[in-house]
């Protein structure tokens, strides 16, 4: 079975420039999460969708970042303007519903 | 607010000792609670899990201990192994579905051969 899929695996970008990560989850995941872990620090959920639903987003800077689930499937996660403390590793995971969370390899943003 | 908190930033075990990884969490509706392990350059991968209706949840080398009253798991290791090294976060939520997961910042295991 095909696990998590993320990309681009690295970026780096200028403070004020945009990016965006793009995810596939597990066939049959109906729940997908972005979270973001800044270095030596614990994952923090971004945002939980259900479905194409948004379940949680509570903690998105909602002034920078976006994220959507077109047709309940894949995901986009955007930051725009970027800011030097969003550098941190970006990471996607699914779940059937269930409390058990499959991450991705994440995605490594550095902006300078 | 740290909701889950791992103290030990880090924790150096001689192979074939036992490992003990802490984690207390201050909410009292956590109700679902999870260790996840993670190898540097790769997304946490799940290890184990319990419920609060259980004290305690057996997999093999691996075992969570649940103190309710105390807020408090522990995750045990026995015994370790040098492929143990790596980063263990815990984790909790709020009743099924996963929702409101709340990780700790982990403790980086050494198993020293």
């Amino acid at each position: 079975e095909a696990g998590v899929a993320q990309s681009p695996r690295y970026k780096i970008i200028e403070k004020r420039q945009s990016v965006a990560f793009w995810c596939n989850p597990i066939s049959g995941h109906a729940t997908l999460y972005w979270y973001q872990q800044i270095l030596g620090q614990g994952p923090k959920l971004l945002i939980q969708f259900q479905n194409n639903g948004v379940v949680d987003d509570s903690q998105l800077p909602k002034d920078r970042f976006s994220a959507e689930r077109l047709k309940g499937v894949d995901s986009t996660l955007k930051i725009q303007p970027a800011k030097l403390e969003d550098s941190a590793v970006y990471l996607c995971a699914s779940s059937t519903g269930g409390n058990t969370i499959y991450f991705g390899e994440g995605s490594w943003l550095t902006v300078v | 607010d740290q909701q889950v908190k791992q103290n030990s930033p880090s924790l150096s075990v001689q192979e074939g000792r036992i490992s003990i990884l802490n984690c207390d969490y201050t909410n009292s509706m956590f109700d679902y609670f999870l260790w996840y392990k993670k190898y540097p350059a790769e997304g946490p991968t799940f290890l184990i899990s319990i419920s609060s209706i259980k004290d305690k949840n057996e997999d093999g080398r691996f075992t969570v201990f649940l103190n309710k009253s105390a807020k408090h798991l522990s995750l045990h290791i026995v015994p370790s192994q040098p492929g143990d090294s790596a980063v263990y976060f815990c984790a909790a939520s709020e009743g099924t579905g996963g929702f409101k997961t709340i990780f700790g910042a982990g403790t980086r295991l050494f198993v020293k051969a």
